[in-house]
């Protein structure tokens, strides 16, 4: 198993204002994403983080407003850039176990924008 | 494009009932299956997969079959618990693995002694 650490665990922040989410994992793993939660509704996949490269925007997510970053195997930020309201919600960080069987998760950052 | 779809919540039983979440999912090829579930104050958790059309995934006293034929993976259990109260996601991967999940918009169950 994969244990990962999210910070922070919850925030509240200015519209226009960004914030960084850190996602540490306590072991190498080839993947990572982040997924957004909003308010009521399912999880969506915002982007896969690759290591050494440039991240993997799904449709709808761009880099500008979610920059992304992974230095090594075992960290990665996601940061929400120029807040609104909108963008209320739990961001996961998760990562992908070895024999690629199994997904895991951190406990989320809940960030309400004000 | 993949999607799940659940059965809306929330869901309220009393102990010892017979529980069954409806999942149903749209996929090109041959997706993976899983049920992921929140517990309160906690992050999530896998709870069941299966890879393969007619595979059973099982835990905790919890279900699924993977049915190509109706699209489904239906999560049962035949006697809950109090501590079964959570929130329970269907998803897909359209991979072998867990990669790049779709998630159904969750089921809120509550179970009450």
């Amino acid at each position: 198993s994969a244990v990962i650490s999210q910070k922070p665990s919850r925030d509240i922040c200015q519209r226009g204002t960004s914030l960084t989410i850190q996602c540490q994992v306590d072991s190498q793993v080839t993947m990572m994403f982040w997924y957004r939660q909003q308010p009521g509704q399912s999880l969506t996949l915002i982007a896969t983080a690759n290591q050494g490269s440039e991240a993997t925007y799904e449709s709808g997510f761009v880099i500008d407003k979610f920059p992304i970053s992974r230095p090594n195997l075992t960290f990665s930020t996601l940061t929400v850039s120029n807040m609104s309201p909108e963008d209320s919600s739990i961001y996961l960080c998760s990562v992908i176990g070895a024999g690629n069987t199994e997904a895991f998760f951190g406990q989320g950052t809940r960030l309400t924008v004000v | 494009g993949n999607s799940v779809t659940q059965m809306e919540g929330p869901v309220t039983l009393s102990e010892e009932a017979f529980l069954t979440i409806n999942c149903t999912y749209t996929a090109t090829g041959y997706p993976s299956l899983f049920w992921y579930v929140q517990y309160p104050g906690e992050g999530l958790q896998l709870l069941l997969k299966a890879t393969k059309a007619d595979d059973k995934g099982s835990n905790k006293g919890f279900e699924a079959t993977y049915r190509k034929e109706t699209t489904s993976f239906h999560l049962e259990k035949g006697s809950v618990q109090v501590s079964d109260s959570a929130v329970y996601f269907c998803a897909l991967s359209d991979s072998v693995g867990a990669q790049k999940l779709v998630f159904g918009q969750g089921t809120r169950l509550t179970i009450n002694p």
